[in-house]
């Protein structure tokens, strides 16, 4: 079984709704992480958090909101989706004891029409 | 701020040939260095490593070596397969009050039988 786990992997959706992507994990990381990935733009970081009750924006956090449920949840809502938030999300995990190598699940690929 | 700065692609090699991405970076500190490898559908899996200057991370074949006087860590092998065909990520963690990872934009590699 796959240790970072993302539902949906596909969604399309349209101007104004609410979504929300989920994301597990059982590698028992405290560290988990949201990225958003463009062609020619590499990955970007919308958020991330250290523990359950650690929260940081990333460099792309406008329009995105997080939730961390618990050590092995998190969760990237959209309150009301627009097209340029059409991408491909990833979620992630690091262990800092292992110089914070990112381990990801396979991303859940958006479009809001 | 950090920033990493990957050559651009596509890059197409046919089977057997030499491949170098270049990879440069900016940071404040003594980060740790990346190469990911993101294969059709998938999400982005660590390929090789180097957490110290002069230090070469290897896998499969691939190898890079830190490069503090150039700020480079460059990416080689010495013969690519078809199999190797992905979007190759340099990356950057530097521990600025909590690990953070610095993506470059990615370069894409075709490799043709």
């Amino acid at each position: 079984d796959a240790d970072v786990t993302q539902t949906p992997r596909n969604r399309i959706t349209k101007t104004g709704k609410r979504i929300m992507l989920e994301c597990s994990q059982t590698k028992g990381h405290d560290r988990m992480y949201w990225y958003r990935q463009d062609p020619g733009l590499g990955l970007r970081l919308i958020y991330y958090s250290f523990d359950v009750k650690d929260i940081n924006k990333g460099e792309i956090s406008d329009g995105y909101s997080v939730s961390r449920q618990a050590q092995a949840k998190f969760s990237l809502s959209l309150e009301s989706a627009i097209p340029n938030q059409t991408a491909l999300y990833f979620c992630a995990t690091s262990d800092p004891a292992i110089t914070d190598t990112q381990y990801f699940g396979p991303g859940t690929r958006l479009t809001v029409l | 701020g950090d920033s990493v700065t990957q050559m651009e692609g596509p890059v197409t090699l046919s089977e057997e040939a030499f491949l170098t991405i270049n990879c440069t970076y900016t940071a404040t500190g003594y980060p740790s260095l990346f190469w990911y490898v993101q294969y059709p559908g998938e999400g982005l899996q660590l390929l090789l490593k180097a957490t110290k200057a002069d230090d070469k991370g290897s896998n499969k074949g691939f190898e890079a070596t830190y490069r503090k006087e150039t700020t480079s860590f460059h990416l080689e092998k010495g013969s690519v397969q078809v199999s190797d065909s992905a979007v190759y990520f340099c990356a950057l963690s530097e521990n600025t009050g909590g690990f953070k990872t610095i993506f470059g934009a990615g370069t894409r590699l075709f490799v043709k039988a």
